[in-house]
Order: structure tokens, then C-alpha cells, then sequence
């Protein structure tokens, strides 16, 4: 069975400093892989895909980036935190034609 | 352009009673269409999908969703809920062209009185 994993669940951070939000999917080869941004109480944003290693689309700006270093690994990061980076960032996988999206329990991001 | 729509913000239903969650969708091709449950503080899970066939689908937990084309809908229904039910339940839309960017409707908040 295929298991999605997010790290870290929760973090505080000052404007200003750097973030990484790590995901990490087991069990399925060569899968799709998604970052979505939901503001508190809000929809879901998709931010990035990458349907191979290396290679991310960027879906909106929002003064973030992301690395897909290893097949199984897909990071979500920046090097300047803004108030409105707040929210709650789900991790999600597809396989390569398929629409159903598997996600992450979520990392939950306080910027103060 | 794609959109989905999710008419009710919150729903407030007794336990036991039946449910019907409301989604409208905007998309000039052949939609595939999902209802996903956020239980508090958790990622999304799947309840059901529509691509093709029979417009009532079944999914977990006694869900069922029909779709319809001539009303651009995808209704959710489930006849009797329990307390866990309450979540936020989102409509998706994806083009038949794959999921490289789903569409997520604002999502309703369904609150279960015991």
C-alpha cells in the first residue's frame, strides 16, 4: 500500500526567515506529485506539480519554490516567509494518467 | 473557463436525517468530477468520483453523488448521517485531460447535531 507522509506537522516561524516543508511517498514508483496552499477556513490552491524528478510546473506565485530531488521526495520551500504564507500545505500524489489525487495529513505554517 | 461552485458555506443537519451537499460546475468538456471529506486538522480524503457510465455513483461511508449534465451538477446525498460526518467537503473538477490542475470548489462545512 501506498503512504504519504508530510514533515513537519506544525511550525511557527518569523516573517522573514526561511521555510522547507518536506513530503515523502512510499510504495509507488514514478507517481505525480502536487503542493496545495489552503488559507485558514479556505479552498485549496494548487501550487506546484511534477510529473518526473527534477522537473516542477509552477502553478501561482506565490514567492515559493519546489524541488522534486528524488522520486519519491518532493520539497516545498523558501528563503523569505511572508504573513500571508500562513496556512496549511497538503502534499498530494496521482499516478501518471490518473485524476484521483492520495494526500498528505498536512503541515500546519504560523507565520508571525 | 472551469469553475466549481459550492452554493452552501455551512450546513447544519440532526443526526439521523438525510443530506443532499450542493455542487455546480462550469466546464465546456467531458468533466471528471470528485467530492473529498476534511475531517478538522487532516488532509482530504476521497469519497467518491464520476468519469463516465451510470450518473449515480457509490462511494464510502454510504455517500452516493449524481451527476448531471443538463444541470452542470454533482450533488452528494447520503441518507442518514451520523456525528462523524461532520467535515468540510469539497467538490473537484478535473479536465479529461488529466489532473495536472484540479478545481476545488470553496468547500461546505457540515455540522452534525447529535
Amino acid at each position: 500500500a501506498q503512504t504519504i507522509h508530510q514533515w513537519p506537522v506544525a511550525e511557527i516561524k518569523a516573517v522573514g526567515s526561511p521555510l522547507s516543508l518536506g513530503c515523502t511517498i512510499k510504495g509507488k514508483s514514478s507517481p505525480n506529485l502536487y503542493w496545495y496552499w489552503q488559507a485558514t477556513g479556505g479552498t485549496l490552491q494548487q501550487l506546484f506539480y511534477s510529473i518526473t524528478v527534477g522537473q516542477v510546473e509552477s502553478v501561482v506565485q506565490l514567492n515559493l519554490s519546489a524541488s522534486r530531488p528524488k522520486d519519491d521526495q518532493f520539497i516545498l520551500s523558501t528563503e523569505k516567509l511572508l504573513l500571508s504564507h500562513s496556512g496549511f500545505y497538503l502534499c498530494a500524489w496521482s499516478t501518471y494518467s490518473g485524476n484521483t489525487l492520495y494526500f498528505g495529513e498536512g503541515s500546519r505554517l504560523i507565520v508571525v | 473557463a472551469q469553475s466549481v461552485t459550492q452554493p452552501d458555506a455551512r450546513v447544519t443537519v440532526s443526526e439521523g436525517a438525510s443530506l443532499q451537499l450542493r455542487c455546480k460546475y462550469s466546464y465546456s468538456g467531458t468533466p471528471y468530477l470528485f467530492w473529498y471529506v476534511q475531517y478538522p486538522r487532516q488532509g482530504l480524503q476521497l469519497l467518491l468520483k464520476y468519469y463516465s457510465g451510470d450518473p449515480v455513483v457509490q462511494g464510502v461511508n454510504g455517500f452516493e453523488a449524481e451527476f448531471s449534465k443538463s444541470n452542470s451538477s454533482f450533488h452528494l446525498r447520503k441518507a442518514s448521517v451520523h456525528w462523524s460526518d461532520s467535515a468540510v467537503y469539497f467538490c473537484v473538477l478535473s479536465s479529461s485531460s488529466g489532473s495536472w490542475q484540479l478545481i476545488f470548489g470553496s468547500g461546505t462545512q457540515l455540522t452534525v447535531m447529535p
